[in-house]
């Protein structure tokens, strides 16, 4: 059974910085691309990022272009995301997702409960 | 990049049926797209992937009620004999070589 679960969120000022991971099982971590997708309050699904299976392409939202960074360790099944210089506006629960092939270039299949991130003074 | 137009509500009776709609944006009217559901509090959930042709490809587990099919630039979810539990955010989703992931704003589908 595949499962992805979150952790790292919480309360973080403007411009401060917030490490999300994303520890994966049920399958062959490192032969799938995995992204990060995000909610706001009240508002639709987001796509932030993604990281190829073989770890050699990541790709950003340009909200979050220069600010977040995407990694993924496949010795852990384990995906991150490095958010710097946060705004008010990244305010939202972060959900992990799998991507149904090593590249990019495929659908989410996969999705975690999520973690809110709640940035505030 | 490619766009994803969706409406913002829908309505169907329990027990009956519904269709949504997700259109791509023009010269997108080939892409294949993947539809999601959000249940309120819960991780959203694969439901298929869909292509231009109508063929699709069904998550594990989800019910035969949820089908797919397509016209043009329209890629529909139908899901038949509704019941309450189908009430939730439903979510179609594409993919490119300039955009790893596009969404469409999501339709909140409600059972009557």
């Amino acid at each position: 059974e595949v499962q992805l679960l979150e952790s790292g969120g919480g309360l973080v000022q403007p411009g401060g910085s917030l490490r999300l991971s994303c520890a994966a099982s049920g399958f062959t971590f490192s032969s799938y691309a995995m992204s990060w997708v995000r909610q706001a309050p009240g508002k639709g699904l987001e796509w932030v990022s993604a990281f190829s299976g073989s770890g050699g392409s990541a790709y950003y939202a340009d909200s979050v272009k220069g600010r977040f960074t995407i990694s993924r360790d496949n010795s852990k099944d384990t995906v991150y995301l490095q958010m710097n210089s946060v705004r008010t506006g990244d305010t939202a629960v972060y959900y992990c997702a799998k991507r149904s092939s090593s590249s990019c270039y495929s659908h989410t299949d996969y999705w975690g409960q999520g973690t809110l991130v709640t940035v505030s003074s | 990049q490619p766009v994803l137009t969706q409406s913002s509500s829908a309505s169907a009776s329990l027990g009956s049926s519904v269709k949504l709609t997700c259109t791509l944006s023009s010269g997108h009217s080939t892409y294949i797209i993947a539809w999601h559901q959000h249940q309120p509090g819960k991780a959203p959930r694969y439901l298929m992937k869909l292509e231009g042709s109508g063929s699709y490809n069904k998550g594990s587990g989800v019910p035969d009620r949820f089908s797919g099919s397509s016209s043009g630039a329209d890629r529909y979810l139908t899901i038949s004999n509704l019941q309450s539990e189908d009430e939730a955010d439903y979510y179609c989703e594409t993919w490119d070589s300039n955009t790893q992931g596009v969404f469409g704003g999501g339709t909140k589908l409600t059972v009557l």
